[in-house]
């Protein structure tokens, strides 16, 4: 089954609200996580990603927050626009070959 | 501008047809990547290549083909052994296989079976 997951399938917030999407996994071996945002009909486009030996890193208007305790990881999203309503996925790279296991993916909605 | 170009965008095949999906990079990347993704779904690594004229089986391979003669071509074939290949196509790029880096994608090609 999935290693990576969301605990929410879809998250509605308020124009300037600051958004929270949440992404847990399974493989303790995982030492790689990215963020990646995808609009309809389009490729996912990287966000930001986080390495194993950190538990926070920032972008712009963007907070990637990782638990290695108990394998859980969350992207923050400051002020929220109506542009940021997209899925979201958060993915982990597993072993020495590069293959990322991608989550199911949140849809953010940012209501006006 | 450097980026990866997939072809077409839309596609329609009839059962029982091959039909092969393009996927182009000028990033001088090393290694190249197809997933598909299914309505409400995460994305499921099809095949990747690591370097040219080898690649490898990822996840959901049956019912695929690719080839890597060349460093900036992953062309897809899709076969009439997939049983169910309506789907988005998604092609990746990275600058080297291994962890720690970023995959770049295509705007994916979607395949509906008619």
């Amino acid at each position: 089954g999935e290693s990576v997951g969301l605990h929410l399938p879809t998250l509605s917030v308020q124009e300037g609200d600051n958004s929270i999407i949440n992404c847990a996994y399974s493989n303790s071996a995982s030492d790689y996580f990215i963020w990646y945002k995808q609009e309809s009909g389009k490729g996912p486009q990287f966000i930001i990603d986080i390495r194993s030996n950190m538990d926070k890193r920032q972008g712009q208007r963007v907070t990637v927050l990782l638990n290695k305790t108990v394998k859980h990881l969350s992207l923050q999203i400051a002020a929220t626009q109506p542009g940021d309503s997209a899925v979201y996925f958060c993915a982990e790279n597993r072993g020495s070959n590069y293959k990322l296991t991608f989550g199911k993916g949140t849809l953010l909605t940012v209501n006006p | 501008d450097g980026g990866i170009t997939q072809s077409p965008k839309y596609l329609f095949r009839k059962e029982g047809q091959n039909v092969t999906l393009s996927c182009e990079q000028n990033l001088n990347h090393d290694a190249m990547y197809w997933y598909r993704q299914d309505p409400g779904q995460g994305l499921r690594l099809i095949y990747y290549s690591q370097i040219v004229n080898d690649f490898q089986k990822g996840d959901i391979a049956e019912g695929y083909s690719v080839s890597r003669e060349k460093k900036e071509s992953f062309p897809l074939t899709v076969t009439s052994a997939q049983k169910n290949p309506t789907a988005f196509y998604l092609c990746a790029s990275t600058v080297a296989p291994g962890p720690n880096t970023e995959a770049f994608f295509g705007q994916g090609t979607r395949l509906t079976v008619v």
